[in-house]
């Protein structure tokens, strides 16, 4: 059973377009990460959200936390094919403990 | 240059041979943690230590052990690998916690025979 539910699991689109992708769970979190990966690297850290309805912003990526701290979303605004990736979100309950969800991979068409 | 290195890159290997995977990193972080990378499976996490000496199991812990004797290395060791630990392993490290950046080795791709 994961912790963490990604969708959507694969997005295809054309560059310029926006998209959202989302990060559900039952359970609550004290923080919650978004990180991208590159085939052959390992992940690299986008942000990390600890209050129960922040949003941050870095530059065309929107990324906010819900009310209840159980769910996440990424918004990117005008995609380009430089944004292609795997997304992962991860959740963390203690200090420790990290719960990744399995990630949306991401294309981005010239 | 800080990051954290990883050894070996690529290992195949035989079912119950014993095998240990390096990690260390530069940054005097305190710490660390490993991770398995499987297709349609995302990363889940294997073990983590807060600092030397503290460890404790993350998401997938069996037929993995770990040990922190010191602050920069955090060995992975497989005392009787099986073919359902064939994966992509992941090392990171952080300064106190994995709510700061952490930060990823490179991976070691490993297959058990």
């Amino acid at each position: 059973t994961q912790l963490l539910e990604q969708s959507p699991q694969f997005l295809s689109i054309q560059e310029g377009e926006n998209l959202t992708v989302y990060c559900n769970s039952s359970s609550v979190f004290s923080s919650l990460q978004w990180y991208r990966q590159e085939p052959g690297e390992g992940p690299v850290l986008l942000v990390t959200v600890v209050t129960g309805g922040e949003v941050k912003k870095l530059k065309r990526l929107t990324f906010q936390f819900g009310d209840a701290r159980k769910d996440s979303s990424l918004h990117i605004t005008a995609a380009q094919p430089g944004d292609t990736g795997l997304y992962l979100c991860a959740g963390g309950s203690t200090l420790g403990r990290l719960y990744f969800g399995r990630g949306t991979q991401l294309t981005v068409w010239p | 240059e800080a990051q954290v290195t990883q050894n070996p890159r690529y290992l195949i290997t035989v079912t119950g041979k014993k095998l240990t995977v390096t990690c260390s990193q530069n940054m005097n972080h305190e710490y660390m943690s490993w991770y398995r990378q499987d297709p349609g499976l995302g990363l889940r996490q294997i073990y983590y230590s807060m600092n030397v000496e503290v460890t404790d199991k993350g998401d997938v812990p069996e037929g993995y052990k770990v040990s922190r004797k010191e602050k920069r290395n955090f060995p992975l060791i497989l005392e009787s690998p099986s073919p359902n630990q064939t994966s992509l392993y992941f090392c990171a490290s952080s300064p106190k916690s994995y709510q700061e950046t952490q930060y990823f080795g490179p991976g070691t791709r490993l297959l058990v025979l």
